[in-house]
């Protein structure tokens, strides 16, 4: 079974700074996704930014990017020019290339932003 | 555009009675459906999911239930509910095709059991 761990429970970054929020995941297979969802006071997920593991070129979404390592299982998200709106819990998610859409959620990083 | 809802938003309920959660999508027609429980401070454990009408996967053993009765539906239930029952409740879909689909999250119910 695959696990996702988050190892920093919280982290916090002052406004217009950057912060990295770390993941990594345990898998065997070689054909999966990997997710960055946010969560804000208002606990619905939104989804941050996607990468497939067979594209070994980064994904960026504005100020979110990831470093992708697949060889290492990790998959970090840095946050540029950390806004007020940026806190929130962030969850990494894990999801097989096969296996019916079913989402592996790692704990959880809460993100604060300082003013 | 696609939509789900979930209700009721809040819920408090005394240990050992029933409960029913409801989930609907619009918009999109044989999507994956899905049951999230989140403890307070903790990540998404997935519950159940379901791939069609009346197809219920569960992923963990508790005394929850699931059901699809129509396409775009989805409903939790359980008989008599446990103090540990407690937290925050997702439904998500995904389409059926195509892969490396991200999950569409419904606005969540918040279960109090005490």
């Amino acid at each position: 079974a695959q696990t996702v761990t988050q190892s920093q429970p919280e982290m916090s970054v002052q406004e217009a700074e950057t912060v990295t929020l770390s993941c990594t995941y345990d898998t065997s297979e070689s054909d999966y996704y990997l997710f960055w969802y946010k969560q804000p006071p208002s606990r619905q997920m939104i989804l941050v930014i996607r990468q497939e593991a067979y594209k070994q070129q980064n994904a960026t979404e504005n100020r979110f990017s990831v470093n992708f390592q697949k060889a290492a299982k990790s998959f970090s998200l840095k946050i540029s020019d950390s806004q007020l709106g940026d806190a929130a819990m962030y969850f990494c998610a894990y999801r097989s290339g096969w296996a019916g859409n079913m989402l592996t959620f790692g704990g959880g990083t809460r993100l604060m932003v300082k003013p | 555009s696609q939509t789900i809802h979930q209700w009721p938003a809040t819920l408090v309920q005394p240990v050992g009675s029933p409960l029913s959660l409801e989930c609907t999508v619009e918009g999109t027609s044989n999507p994956n459906l899905y049951w999230y429980r989140q403890a307070a401070g903790r990540g998404l454990q997935l519950l159940f999911y379901s791939v069609g009408i009346g197809q219920i996967s569960s992923e963990v053993p508790q005394n929850l239930s699931a059901s699809r009765p129509q396409d775009r539906q989805f409903i939790l239930s359980s008989k008599k509910l446990l103090l540990s029952d407690s937290g925050f409740y997702l439904c998500a879909w995904t389409p059926a095709s195509g892969s490396g689909n991200e999950q569409f999250f419904g606005p969540g119910t918040r279960l109090t059991v005490l």
